[in-house]
């Protein structure tokens, strides 16, 4: 089992669309999660910190589900500009440590 | 402020040859950690580093990949006798302290080509 899977997509929509992602982890004791965009060829860039209360950045809202073990994201009224990869990571205990895990990302296609 | 830099953006290499690849952390950061990007893949972990220690290397090739942080400089990611298989993107990225819920913040990543 990967340990943090996303659906590759692409998902395709309309200008102004509300489009949702959902990525899933396997370790529980991971603590925490975060959302990063990445541009073709460039490099992630941090989109939201997740926290267990959920929280809300403009038309960008990210949802923690410890139980189940998934995160989400929701972008609202899509923009072109919002057209990238949307990559899912979470930080898993390795040793003492914590390292940031990558899923290998959402595509997210929004056309006029 | 100055974000991670990285050098060089773009490596072309024979195979056989070495890569050295750098990574300047943002200022007041003192935790690097790397990773390997395949063409349509995501992001793999490589190695944690703090100033002068290798934290976790879990992610390393147990050959011909050797990464450093030193007490002055850049960290350094090294492939000995690179192969076809080790063009990538390499992306370093940066942390201010440990812990679960530091935020990393990457460089623009060297594209390595290997002919």
């Amino acid at each position: 089992r990967k340990e943090v899977e996303q659906d590759p997509g692409p998902f395709n929509v309309p200008e102004g669309a509300t489009v949702a992602f959902n990525c899933t982890y396997s370790n529980s004791a991971s603590q925490s999660f975060f959302w990063y965009r990445q541009d073709c060829r460039k490099e992630p860039k941090l989109l939201m910190s997740v926290y267990s209360s959920g929280n809300e950045d403009g038309r960008f809202t990210a949802q923690l589900n410890r139980a189940s073990q998934y995160i989400s994201l929701l972008i609202r009224d899509s923009k072109l500009s919002d057209s990238a990869t949307y990559l899912c990571v979470v930080s898993f205990p390795s040793g003492g440590s914590y390292i940031p895990t990558f899923g290998r990302g959402t595509s997210l296609i929004v056309h006029p | 402020n100055a974000g991670v830099m990285q050098n060089p953006r773009h490596l072309v290499r024979r195979r056989g040859q070495e890569a050295r690849l750098r990574c300047s952390p943002m200022k007041g950061h003192s935790h690097v950690y790397w990773y390997r990007q395949l063409p349509e893949e995501g992001l793999k972990f490589m190695v944690y580093l703090q100033k002068e220690n290798i934290i976790d290397e879990s992610g390393m090739p147990k050959e011909r990949f050797s990464a450093e942080f030193p007490k002055e400089g850049p960290s350094i990611l090294r492939i000995q006798q690179v192969v076809r298989g080790d063009s990538a993107a390499y992306f370093c990225a940066s942390s201010p302290r440990e812990g679960a819920s530091t935020e990393a913040f990457f460089g623009q990543g060297t594209r390595l080509t290997v002919v």
